[in-house]
């Protein structure tokens, strides 16, 4: 059974950088892609972007320019840094696993992590 | 972006009845491989959303028959045959066809 677990600091000061790691147990990064979503506080679920196991990435557009997420196969995790946070990044940040096949198409999400709240305060 | 519109945002709902969700896009969620990546998921209180429903109509592992999906192109439901205790929770639609993805609104159910 494939497990994601979050870590990172839970409190961020304001136009710093904040670091969460995702850590995949149960089965290989290889043949996946995997993803950023969060969730502010009360609020829906917005997606953040995805690194493929080959190290390709995609950003969701509102937030290219300060995030980055990146890939560690050694270690079975993947990370993501988001620059110049403010109050608006507080958040339940989680992570999560998708599919792509060429017989199969899509198959979004059908992992999460437990999530971790992050909130950016001075 | 994709715009999922849902409806209604809450739904109070009587043990053993029926529940329905309406999901719409703003645009069509056909891909270009003639699927149609519409998912849903459930958030139980506290917990992790868990995907419900892919490609409109399929139950993933382990979910109940009491839940189905439907719909097509730009318009799609969520139903659930009878209502129990454990379906409280709320409930996002999110298509899987364009970049970026993009979620609905979410649906809180609640036991009347």
């Amino acid at each position: 059974q494939v497990q994601l677990q979050e870590s990172g600091p839970g409190l961020v000061k304001p136009s710093e950088t904040l670091s969460l790691t995702c850590s995949v147990s149960g089965g290989s990064i290889s043949n996946y892609y995997w993803n950023w979503i969060r969730q502010p506080p009360g609020k829906g679920l917005d997606w953040i972007g995805y690194i493929h196991y080959t190290g390709s990435t995609n950003y969701n557009p509102s937030l290219k320019s300060r995030v980055t997420i990146s890939l560690d196969t050694s270690k079975n995790q993947f990370s993501l840094k988001l620059s110049s946070v403010t109050a608006a990044d507080t958040a339940v940040y989680y992570c999560a696993r998708q599919a792509f096949s060429y017989s199969s198409g899509w198959s979004d999400f059908d992992y999460w992590g437990q999530g971790t709240l992050v909130t950016v305060s001075p | 972006d994709v715009v999922m519109t849902q409806s209604p945002l809450s739904l109070p709902v009587t043990l053993g009845q029926p529940a329905s969700i309406s999901c719409r896009s703003s645009q069509s969620l056909v891909y270009s491989d003639g699927n149609t990546y519409l998912n849903w998921f459930q958030q139980r209180p506290g917990q992790s959303p868990r995907r419900l429903i892919y490609k409109v109509s399929k139950r993933d592992s382990g979910v109940p028959d009491r839940f189905s999906g439907s719909g097509s192109g730009t318009d799609f439901t969520l139903k659930i045959s009878r209502v129990e205790a454990e379906d409280v929770g709320v409930y996002y639609c999110m298509q899987g066809t364009h970049w970026p993805r993009t979620f609905g609104q979410g649906t809180k159910l609640e036991i009347k």
